[in-house]
């Protein structure tokens, strides 16, 4: 089974800052997606950034790039230029190649940008 | 507008009562989901279906019990046996890509 950890649980960074939440998954699969999902307080569920472990090439989107390591089975998620709007849970979660899409999420990261 | 929807928004039962939340997509997904959410944690798969008339158990699927008999709707039964109902309830969706769309989530309370 996978298993996904998320070390932080809380935290904070100024607006404008940058900031980078972690993220660790256990696996013995080679192929799977990663993703980083955000729950504001609407507690909506977004997508943020996805990656294919099979690219190399690190993901971005807009203010928001992830650093995957596949050796190390770490992806961690990098905020730039945090607005007020990025304050939100952050999950990251693992799925299987080929497995029904079924997503194992991380128990999250509180951030909060502080003006 | 495409997108999921969940029905009510929040839902108080009385206990020993069974309670079905809707959840409804227009995305022409195959694949739905539900999850549980409790305070402070993630996600937890309830159930899953991949195609209509089909459908599998998740990792907390004891207490919950689900149909599929159209496409674009996958109710999600909480019934008496389920020990601690009361929690946040999240339907998601996806399609020919394997992102998930979620929909904005039941808040059950039972007393």
């Amino acid at each position: 089974a996978q298993t996904v950890t998320q070390s932080q649980p809380e935290m904070s960074v100024q607006e404008a800052e940058t900031v980078t939440l972690s993220c660790t998954y256990d696996t013995s699969e080679n192929n799977y997606y990663l993703f980083w999902y955000k729950q504001p307080p609407s507690r909506q569920m977004i997508l943020v950034i996805r990656q294919e472990a099979y690219k190399q090439q690190n993901a971005t989107e807009n203010r928001f790039s992830v650093n995957f390591q596949k050796a190390a089975k770490s992806f961690s998620l990098k905020i730039s230029d945090s607005q007020l709007g990025d304050t939100a849970m952050y999950f990251c979660a693992f799925m299987k190649d080929n497995a029904g899409n079924m997503l194992t999420f991380g128990g999250g990261t509180r951030l909060m940008v502080k003006p | 507008d495409g997108g999921i929807t969940q029905s009510p928004k929040y839902l108080f039962r009385k206990e020993g009562q069974n309670v079905t939340l809707s959840c409804e997509q227009n995305l022409n997904h195959d694949a739905m989901y539900w999850y549980r959410q409790d305070p402070g944690q993630g996600l937890r798969l309830i159930y899953y279906s991949q195609i209509v008339n089909d459908f599998q158990k998740g990792d907390i699927a004891e207490g919950y019990s689900v149909s599929r008999e159209k496409k674009e709707s996958f109710p999600l039964t909480v019934t008496s046996a389920q020990k601690n109902p009361t929690a946040f309830y999240l339907c998601a969706s996806s399609g020919i890509t394997y992102e998930q769309y979620f929909g904005p989530g039941t808040r059950l309370t039972v007393t």
